[in-house]
């Protein structure tokens, strides 16, 4: 079962408005990241927050943690054609198995001109 | 790409054949992992290595094997591939650990006919 899963499944909107995806997870976390995936490329990392930070800015990227709700949300503002992409959160997940690093599958942003 | 290079970038083979993957990072970075990526499914972890000669299993690790004899070339191979191993494969690095920054490669398009 994923550990992340991302909401909604796409978005669509127009360029300059804000876009906004959010992340729930279902077991407690050292940290969590976001990636972007353009068409046909490989993932792209763009912020990591810890378990201990609520809220972390990159340029226009702003991200938030609620631990106690298990969830993170990733918000674009002024958003521009070029970050049409699909973006994914991932955490890390311990199991007897083993841990890794766990991905959902992802939000398709389209941001029309 | 990160200093992250993958070969070939598409393949298509039959089913029962052997294919071997390969992926070269010029980061020195000491994790490297192979993920593959599908519809309905995000990424999933096949195997990852921790170091030189050092290497373990992931979620979806049945039907690959793995091998690591110089930091640079994580190769991935499919002893016996099967039309379920039809997938895009990528490799990732990251410098500290599994649930750290990763940085991804291009990656392979199989298909197994």
């Amino acid at each position: 079962s994923q550990q992340g899963e991302e909401d909604p499944q796409a978005l669509s909107i127009q360029e300059g408005e804000n876009a906004t995806m959010n992340c729930s997870y279902k077991t407690s976390i050292n940290n969590l990241q976001w990636y972007r995936q353009n068409s046909g490329r490989g993932l792209v990392h763009l912020i990591l927050i810890r378990s201990n930070e609520r809220e972390k800015h990159s340029g226009r990227l702003r991200v938030t943690l609620d631990t106690s709700k298990k969830s993170s949300s990733l918000l674009i503002t002024a958003s521009r054609a070029a970050d049409t992409a699909s973006y994914f959160c991932a955490t890390d997940v311990r199991e007897t198995s083993g841990s890794r690093l766990t991905f959902g599958e992802g939000t398709q942003l389209t941001v029309n001109p | 790409d990160a200093g992250i290079t993958q070969s070939p970038r598409h393949k298509v083979t039959e089913t029962g054949t052997p294919v071997t993957l390969r992926c070269h990072q010029t980061e020195n970075h000491r994790y490297m992992y192979w993920y593959r990526q599908d519809p309905g499914h995000g990424l999933r972890l096949i195997h990852y290595s921790y170091g030189v000669k050092d290497t373990d299993k992931g979620e979806v690790s049945d039907g690959y094997s793995v091998s690591r004899s110089k930091t640079e070339d994580f190769l991935l191979t499919l002893e016996s591939a099967t039309s379920s191993q039809t997938s895009v494969y990528f490799c990732a690095i990251s410098e500290v650990g599994y649930y750290y920054e990763q940085y991804f490669g291009p990656g392979t398009r199989l298909t197994v006919t």
